[in-house]
């Protein structure tokens, strides 16, 4: 099955700095690539995400961007504000038999 | 519109009691999951399933069971309950993922979750 690694597990970033977040997935047949955000006791939403035929994808402060041939895909996140403070997470699907997840960044803004 | 709701949203069991949470989405999905999440180790699917009256296994399927007799639910069930499943359980549902129907939705297979259910097992 997938397996999606994620790093790094804690980032602490200061107020307006962007930060980055990187995953990587092991199969090759994988083509969805969501990003979901987790605020302290609340359900993950979806952020953003990008298909494979796709190489970067933007929406305002955030932007993803992915690497099939290295099978690597990146977060990133410019201007940070104390409401990005969250846990997020990558996930990848080759299918639509349920994403599998990596373990979490939790990004903490700085004031 | 509810989206997804999921019941109980705490529970605290004694070791080998039974109990089941139930999902219940009224979106029309399609697809309904349900993941386990613990800290350090990010969401982990338990079952899911692509329809009324089918279901599959996930990553963690042990000591779990499902149902989906109606396409609205989709119940999770703890047999013989075990201080390794404590946790706070997620149920989410989606369109199935086909990329060009154009509809947003069908077309990236969002998850949509519930608020979450916490358990713990004594």
């Amino acid at each position: 099955g997938e397996n999606v690694e994620q790093h790094p597990s804690t980032l602490s970033v200061q107020e307006g700095d962007s930060a980055v977040i990187k995953c990587t997935y092991s199969d090759s047949a994988s083509n969805y690539f969501p990003w979901y955000k987790q605020e302290l006791g609340k359900r993950p939403q979806l952020i953003i995400d990008i298909r494979s035929n796709v190489g970067e994808k933007k929406d305002q402060r955030i932007a993803v961007t992915l690497n099939k041939t290295a099978k690597h895909f990146s977060l990133h996140i410019t201007e940070t504000q104390p409401e990005d403070s969250a846990v997020y997470f990558c996930a990848a699907a080759g299918d639509a038999d349920g994403l599998t997840f990596g373990k979490g960044t939790h990004l903490i803004i700085q004031p | 519109n509810a989206g997804v709701t999921q019941t109980p949203k705490f529970r605290v069991l004694k070791t080998g009691q039974s109990m089941t949470l139930l999902c219940a989405q009224d979106m029309n999905h399609e697809y309904m999951y349900w993941y386990r999440q613990d800290p350090g180790m990010g969401l982990r699917l338990i079952h899911y399933s692509v329809g009324e009256g089918t279901t599959a296994k996930g990553e963690v399927p042990d000591g779990y069971n499902v149902s989906r007799l109606k396409k609205q639910n989709f119940l999770l069930g703890l047999e013989s309950a075990a201080p390794s499943q404590t946790s706070v359980y997620f149920c989410a549902s989606s369109y199935p993922f086909e990329p060009g129907q154009g509809n947003l939705a069908l077309d990236t297979g969002e998850l949509f979750f519930g608020e979450g259910s916490r358990l713990t097992v004594l």
